[in-house]
């Protein structure tokens, strides 16, 4: 089937530097592809929307300015998570519908944020 | 407001025993549902995906079963081995929409 990979798959930072996570489809082309953000016992949660050659969507209470998201390729979208503080320590997990298959979605394995 | 509800919210059985997972759905209209496994520290793999006319997917020891006018879904787990243990997540995914709406998961656990 088809894969996402993430790197990288777990960062330790201090407070107040930016942290960015990268987020690849393996085998196919992906337009379109998401970001969320899970802390612990929760579920997933849609953060934004990154599109190919365009700006990202974000979902509402999600700061723009502080998770910058890049979709520089049909392969390769990157969240930076800027000034990073200890709030944002979480699980950021990135997805991808392959092709034009809007409704079919593969995950990354996931990128641990830890900030102390 | 599309939403989705799991049962139990987590579960706790032997190595051998089943056990059978619960999803509820307001989502409309409605697409598909998937149910995803989610180990601890990994993201979600896919375990299967159901259209409006199916009533029944199994994938090894998973079974999951559609009830499209009660939107209610359920996956069963047959024999369980400890490696089952892990967070099933239920998605359904409206027509026309790529965003699809989350439960929060049943947390398993096998013991031996």
């Amino acid at each position: 089937g088809a894969v996402v990979s993430q790197h990288p798959s777990w960062v330790i930072c201090k407070s107040g530097t930016s942290v960015k996570i990268e987020c690849r489809s393996l085998d196919f082309q992906a337009t379109t592809m998401f970001w969320y953000r899970q802390f612990p016992k929760q579920s997933l949660m849609l953060m934004a929307t990154s599109n190919e050659g365009s700006k990202a969507t974000y979902e509402q209470g999600v700061e723009k300015d502080k998770f910058l998201i890049n979709h520089a390729s049909l392969t390769l979208s990157t969240l930076t998570v800027t000034s990073a503080h200890p709030e944002d320590s979480s699980f950021y997990i990135c997805s991808a519908p392959p092709g034009t298959r809007q409704e079919t979605q593969y995950f990354g394995p996931g990128t641990r944020l830890l900030v102390l | 407001k599309n939403q989705v509800e799991q049962s139990p919210q987590s579960l706790i059985i032997l190595e051998g025993k089943n056990c059978t997972l619960q999803c509820n759905y307001t989502v409309s209209p409605f697409s598909n549902l998937r149910w995803y496994k989610q180990d601890t520290g990994r993201g979600p793999v896919s375990l299967t995906i159901m259209t409006f006319s199916e009533n029944t997917k199994s994938n090894g020891r998973y079974t999951a079963t559609l009830d499209a006018d009660t939107k209610q879904s359920s996956l069963h787990i047959t024999a369980s081995q400890l490696s089952d243990s892990a967070s099933y997540i239920c998605v359904v995914s409206a027509g026309g929409s790529y965003i699809p709406t989350f439960g929060r998961g049943t947390s398993l656990i096998v013991h031996p």
